[in-house]
């Protein structure tokens, strides 16, 4: 089945710098690569996602990249601020309508 | 709209006992599974329905059962709890666009 590898699992940034998180997948069948983020106490939402046939995809300082050959995909937050500290998943969908997560990254913004 | 609401949102068991975590969703979603949530684990797939009368089995089902009588509800048994199974649970519903949409966690303690 699709295994999800997530890195770095922790990250500290200066506030106003940029915060790469890069994620691999393991079936090239998956189509679909959502990023999640959880703060404390609730439960994750949706940041953005990109699906296969796009490399690139940006919402405000947020940005998703897909290299499909080498199975890999990065989330970018640029300009970070306070509110961006929390923790965040990568995942992605196997043709069987499983979503399938990476253990996740806690993210530090430091003042 | 209450979106996807899970209950009870706290419980602890005693080894061996049995209990059901609820799920109930008002986004008319055909969609609906359970994840758990541990600590450097990420969120592992347990059980996920593609609509009623449909379970399959996701990343970790083993000692848990589902069941898929209506849309809108999904509940999630453990028969007989074991303290491998202390975790927080999310239970999440996805429509057409593939987001998933959480509930809020259900923080189980077997003791």
């Amino acid at each position: 089945g699709e295994n999800v590898e997530q890195h770095p699992s922790t990250l500290s940034v200066q506030e106003g710098d940029s915060a790469v998180i890069k994620c691999t997948y393991s079936d090239s069948a998956s189509n679909y690569f959502p990023w999640y983020k959880q703060e404390l106490g609730k439960g994750p939402q949706l940041i953005i996602d990109i699906r296969s046939n796009v490399g690139e995809k940006k919402d405000q300082r947020i940005a998703v990249t897909l290299n499909k050959t080498a199975k890999h995909f990065s989330l970018h937050i640029t300009e970070t601020q306070p509110e961006d500290s929390a923790v965040y998943f990568c995942a992605a969908s196997t043709g069987d309508d499983k979503i399938i997560f990476g253990k996740g990254t806690r993210l530090h913004i430091l003042p | 709209n209450a979106g996807v609401t899970q209950t009870p949102k706290f419980q602890v068991l005693k080894t061996g006992q049995s209990m059901t975590l609820q799920c109930a969703q008002d986004m008319n979603h055909e969609y609906m599974s359970w994840y758990r949530q541990d600590p450097g684990m990420g969120l592992r797939l347990i059980h996920y329905s593609v609509g009623a009368g449909i379970t399959d089995q996701g990343e970790v089902p083993n000692g848990y059962n589902v069941s898929r009588s209506t849309t809108e509800d999904f509940p999630l048994r453990l028969l007989s709890a074991a303290p491998s199974q202390t975790s927080v649970y999310f239970c999440a519903t996805s429509g057409r666009t593939g987001e998933l949409f959480f509930g809020e966690g259900s923080r189980l303690t077997v003791l």
